[in-house]
């Protein structure tokens, strides 16, 4: 069965450090979305992404995030300048036709920010 | 409160029992989606129901969608011990463009054997 992959699976980076992190979402989808779960708390939308562009961005994703497909498989998700509020999970996903279909999520990147 | 909140906030049954766990929500939905966390790891989804469906069977699964009230409720039934996790429910927006879902606090299942 299909499936969303995300790389790596654990990262660890000094504040102030860029960080990239990698998803393949389902190929047949055309919706694509960050989300984030600090450790204890609810996952939170940070980002969707359809047709190259950004369609709708939470108050959590700043000047600090971008988003990017570069090829026709893989999507990333950059934070330029890490901070320690910053550390958390984070988790690709991708639906075939927006919020109205299931999301399908990858199983996450645990980000650790010293 | 919160947008998808659910309750209990954690629930301990015993192997072969039922358990529900209950969700609210505010705004108008387009969808309501349940999804299974095991501690630390990601998001499995579950079942959908659409704002025009009152009653969804996924296997031991059966969710209900009360929109007049803004609630929705996840029967688990003859719970096994691999049911043990977090579930939560995450809600799509009907006056968005559609794309985010929204979050509850999630439910801890226990089921112990």
């Amino acid at each position: 069965e299909p499936e969303v992959t995300q790389t790596p699976s654990h990262q660890v980076t000094q504040m102030g450090q860029e960080v990239i992190l990698r998803c393949v979402p389902i190929s047949n989808h055309l919706y694509f979305y960050w989300y984030r779960q600090i450790l204890g708390q609810k996952v939170e939308f940070l980002v969707s992404f359809y047709n190259n562009e950004i369609s709708e961005k939470s108050e959590i994703f700043d000047d600090q995030f971008s988003v990017e497909r570069p090829d026709g498989s893989n999507f990333t998700l950059k934070i330029r300048s890490t901070k320690l509020e910053d550390s958390a999970m984070y988790f690709c996903a991708s639906s075939e036709w927006g919020a109205y279909n299931e999301q399908f999520f990858g199983p996450g990147t645990r980000l650790t920010v010293l | 409160s919160q947008q998808g909140e659910e309750d209990p906030q954690a629930l301990s049954i015993q192997e072969g029992e039922n358990a529900t766990m209950n969700c609210s929500y505010k705004t108008s939905i387009n969808n309501l989606q349940w999804y299974r966390q095991n501690s630390g790891r990601g998001l499995v989804h579950l079942i959908l129901i659409r704002s025009n469906e009152r009653e969804k069977h996924s296997g031991r699964l059966r969710v209900t969608l009360d929109t007049s009230k803004k609630s929705s409720s996840l029967l688990i039934t003859a719970s096994r011990a691999a049911d043990t996790a977090s579930y939560f429910c995450a809600t799509a927006p009907e006056e968005t463009s559609g794309s985010r879902l929204t979050f509850g606090e999630g439910t801890q299942l226990t089921v112990n054997p």
